[in-house]
């Protein structure tokens, strides 16, 4: 299909892991990326993967690529209250020119 | 160095009345972007400028909305003849480049609401 599918709500334990899932459209994206949005504030790009990579880490994230079932993850380690926030995955298609088709965006709630 | 500004941080409009958005991206950023977040829809893509030039105008919904981008610099987003559908959160974003990573930076945004 067209659209970029995430679930719609994540909830965890502070220090335990969160994984967020992206299905994506276009095998050929070059570039996929994560925003987090925190209430009230704009989106932050937290990281990104080229699409010849498999897996990038940086810090607590680990973002995971497989490109032959067009899936994206998001691992947080050791996830904190701070964490909590929508959290969108977004593609950049061949052909699109430069604009970022994003999902639908994942809110996780991070639980004491 | 200053983020992407986006003013007003709300506006409040009846239907039918016109608006301009503004926003101010990053010194130096030649690439600006227009998306806009509302419930029904998610975040979606309005326009793209490289320069003055907008080369990507395919997400702007309907001819009501128009944008304009002077200097290299400032863009205005105008919607004219607002409508009910047309609230959402407008978001800008900015990038030093178009190629590449590409890497946006974006704007707190404009809450438009329409009465």
């Amino acid at each position: 299909g067209e659209d970029v599918e995430q679930s719609l709500f994540l909830s965890v334990r502070e220090g335990d892991s969160s994984v967020i899932n992206c299905t994506y459209t276009d095998s050929s994206s070059t570039y996929l990326y994560w925003y987090k949005q925190e209430p009230g504030a704009g989106l932050q790009l937290l990281t990104y993967i080229f699409s010849n990579m498999d897996m990038k880490q940086d810090q607590r994230l680990t973002v995971l690529l497989n490109k032959k079932d067009k899936h994206l993850s998001l691992r947080i380690a050791d996830t904190q209250t701070g964490d909590s926030a929508i959290y969108f995955c977004a593609e950049r298609r061949t052909g699109g020119g430069n604009k970022l088709t994003f999902g639908t965006g994942t809110q996780l709630k991070v639980e004491l | 160095g200053a983020g992407v500004s986006q003013s007003p941080s709300n506006k409040v409009t009846e239907k039918g009345k016109d608006v301009e958005l503004r926003c101010d991206p990053i010194s130096g950023h030649t690439a600006l972007y227009w998306y806009r977040q509302s419930l029904g829809q998610g975040l979606e893509f309005l326009i793209y400028f490289q320069g003055n030039s907008a080369p990507d105008k395919s997400g702007l919904p309907s001819d009501r909305f128009s944008a304009e981008r002077t200097g290299g610099s400032v863009s205005t987003l105008t919607i004219q003849r607002t409508q009910q559908e047309d609230s959402a959160v407008y978001l800008c974003a900015s990038s030093f480049q178009a190629g590449g990573v590409n890497e946006q930076f974006f704007g707190p945004g404009t809450r438009l609401t329409v009465l």
